[in-house]
């Protein structure tokens, strides 16, 4: 099926340790995003990537890095994973104009002991 | 002031009654406007979207839009127990390099 895919789906991690999440779209979509979220806050914007090749800051993006690997995938990296980076994390796709809204990945439920 | 605001409810309506849920918004240059349904532990999935003021009708779903107002709602008519989720609201403008930006989502439950 069409859609966004994300790896893994559940993932303890020990605090320090580094991990790679990875999410790829088949929508030939030039935009991708990646959003935690957490209880009472909502959908945060972590990082996107309007178009291949670029890349670029969301609103809590400190602990993060993004690499947008080609026009499908679109991963996010936690260097030195902390407690508070506990939360669902989410990627999703979209044409970067236009009235479109995203399509979403199933997620990933990331816990950091 | 958040950019999008939305009730967290919960809103709780009985088996077969109207659901209204409703989104405000501060950037008056917002052009598109999404509803998302998110049952527990999925992931959004996006359910109506409306560009122009007035209503937009999709089976037992209504969106509603009024510009000067900044106020989108959705309407769930003959609401069904299957409707309980979390509703998020999401806007997109182009000042935002077309990023949506989502309320906090009004958690729905409708009872049997």
């Amino acid at each position: 099926n069409a859609g966004v895919t994300q790896t893994p789906k559940f993932q303890v991690l020990k605090t320090g340790q580094s991990m790679t999440l990875q999410c790829a779209q088949d929508m030939n979509h030039n935009s991708m995003y990646w959003y935690r979220q957490d209880p009472g806050m909502g959908l945060r914007l972590i990082y996107y990537s309007a178009s291949e090749g670029t890349t670029d800051k969301g609103e809590v993006p400190n602990g993060y890095n993004v690499s947008r690997l080609n026009k499908r995938e679109f991963s996010l990296r936690l260097e030195s994973a902390a407690p508070s980076q506990t939360s669902v994390y989410f990627c999703a796709s979209s044409e970067a104009e236009g009235n479109y809204g995203y399509t979403f990945g199933s997620g990933t439920r990331l816990t950091v002991v | 002031q958040k950019e999008v605001e939305q009730n967290s409810g919960p809103l709780s309506v009985p088996e077969g009654a109207i659901a209204s849920l409703n989104c405000t918004y501060s950037d008056r240059v917002s052009q598109s406007f999404f509803w998302y349904r998110q049952y527990s532990g999925k992931s959004p999935e996006l359910i109506m979207s409306i560009y122009s003021n007035g209503d937009k009708e999709d089976g037992r779903f209504t969106a509603q839009l009024n510009k000067a107002s900044q106020y989108v709602s959705l309407l769930i008519r003959d609401s069904q127990p299957s409707d309980s989720a979390t509703y998020l609201c999401a806007v997109k403008n182009m000042d935002s390099s077309y990023k949506l930006i989502f309320g906090s989502g009004t958690r729905l439950l409708v009872r049997p």
